[in-house]
């Protein structure tokens, strides 16, 4: 089965710095880009970026270009989101999810996603 | 940027209704258009491909439709499980926008 399971929720002070996971299973973790995306509270879904962990190929929107990390560690089949210096508007919940296609069809999609993290900013 | 607009913002129907979504881009996307449905505290789950792919597992009752800057989700008969929020999703060019999702409610 292929699955994606991101770590656990976080709660933060702003300032600080954070690092949330994405560990895929099922497949073949080098051959398929892993994108990830915000939800703010109450919100819909962003397009953050995506990275391709065969040769940390890495994309971002430019929303968030400067604003956050992509980073992948393919020996142990994780991709990675990381902040230097987080705000209370990076409260949001945090998806990973695998960026899929077929060939000879238009077009790519994300399936399977992660559960989500929670990340929570607040003094 | 691609901007996605998705209407209605929200519905309100009953089980064994018709529904109907559409999704219009703001420039041409060919058939690199995806639907997905999120329900409260969940992951999006992927519904649609390529604009009329069903995706495996996905029950029949869930269709899409279109080409160019105009798409639509259509459930032929809803049921209970079905109330939930929907998004499409270019993936024509990056930043792979979504719509702003669209509320399906129980009436």
């Amino acid at each position: 089965e292929v699955q994606l399971v991101q770590s656990g929720a976080e709660v933060k002070k702003p300032g600080e710095s954070l690092k949330i996971s994405c560990k895929g299973s099922g497949y073949i973790f080098t051959s398929y880009w892993i994108g990830w995306v915000r939800q703010m509270p109450g919100k819909g879904l962003e397009w953050m970026g995506i990275i391709y962990p065969g040769d940390s190929d890495t994309r971002y929107s430019p929303s968030f270009q400067g604003q956050v990390t992509i980073s992948v560690d393919k020996s142990i089949s994780t991709a990675y989101l990381q902040w230097s210096s987080l705000k209370a508007s990076d409260t949001a919940i945090y998806y990973c999810a695998r960026r899929t296609g077929i060939t000879g069809i238009a077009g790519d999609w994300f399936d399977p996603w992660g559960q989500g993290t929670l990340v929570t900013v607040s003094s | 940027d691609i901007q996605m607009t998705q209407s209605p913002s929200s519905l309100s129907a009953s089980v064994g209704d018709r529904v109907t979504i559409t999704c219009r881009a703001g420039q041409s996307i060919s058939s690199y258009l995806n639907w997905y449905q999120q329900k409260p505290g969940k992951a999006p789950k992927l519904l649609i491909y390529s604009a009329s792919g069903l995706q495996s597992g996905v029950p029949s009752r869930f269709s899409g439709s279109g080409s160019g800057t105009d798409f639509t989700l259509t459930i032929s008969s809803l049921h209970p499980e079905d109330f939930a929020t929907y998004y499409c999703q270019q993936s024509y060019s990056a930043p792979q926008t979504f719509g702003q999702g669209t509320k399906v409610g129980i009436k």
